[in-house]
């Protein structure tokens, strides 16, 4: 079975600036997909970016970036230009490729505190 | 286009209760998973529908069922609820063919005195 790791509960970052925040997975599968949610205090799950395992090429959504290394089995992602609205939890999420579904494992979370 | 709606949002029940919850998908969506959140055990993954057929199910009591209609609309029920069963629950929808985005509802928080 998958297994994904957030090993930092809390991070905070100064409006403005860059913030990473670290995933680590356990698989024996060669094709999946990873993605980060963001969680604000409504409850509201929101796709923040999404990496295929079979693309060498970091994904990126705007302020939003991922650094993925496949024989690490790492996925960390990096907030630049930190705003208020980032505040939220964080979640980093495994689908499989081959297996049928939209079955997604969640890591921990990581709680991220925006200060002005 | 309407995002996925959850009814009700908030519940509260007593302990022996059963409980059913209802999520209605994206418009043109054919799939709804359903996830419970506690702050002890996180994320966890109920179960999965497609085309009103259970594809994916996860590590649950069988006090834990679900269902889907023909329109994609999903209900699930919790039969004879523990208080361990207090929860935010979620249900996200998605087309279900292909690896595509999963859209997630506000959740339903059951309360279970």
């Amino acid at each position: 079975a998958q297994t994904v790791t957030q090993s930092q509960p809390e991070m905070s970052v100064q409006e403005a600036e860059t913030v990473t925040l670290s995933c680590t997975y356990d698989t024996s599968e060669s094709d999946y997909y990873l993605f980060w949610y963001k969680q604000p205090p409504s409850r509201q799950m929101i796709l923040v970016i999404r990496q295929e395992a079979y693309k060498q090429q970091n994904a990126t959504e705007n302020r939003f970036s991922v650094n993925f290394q496949k024989a690490a089995k790492s996925f960390s992602l990096k907030i630049s230009d930190s705003q208020l609205g980032d505040a939220a939890m964080y979640f980093c999420a495994y689908r499989s490729e081959w297996a049928s579904g939209s079955r997604l494992t969640f890591g921990e979370g990581t709680q991220l505190t925006v200060n002005p | 286009k309407a995002g996925v709606t959850q009814t009700p949002r908030y519940l509260i029940k007593t302990r022996g209760q059963q409980v059913t919850l209802s999520c209605s998908p994206i418009s043109g969506h054919r799939s709804v998973s359903w996830y419970q959140q506690t702050p002890g055990q996180g994320l966890q993954f109920l179960f999965e529908y497609f085309s009103e057929t259970q594809r994916n199910k996860g590590n649950f009591p069988g006090r834990f069922s679900g269902r889907q209609f023909s329109n994609s609309r999903s209900e699930m029920n919790v039969s004879t609820l523990e208080l361990g069963d207090s929860a935010l629950y979620l249900c996200a929808s998605s087309l279900g063919q292909g690896v595509n985005e999963q859209y997630f509802g506000p959740g339903t928080r059951l309360t279970v005195t």
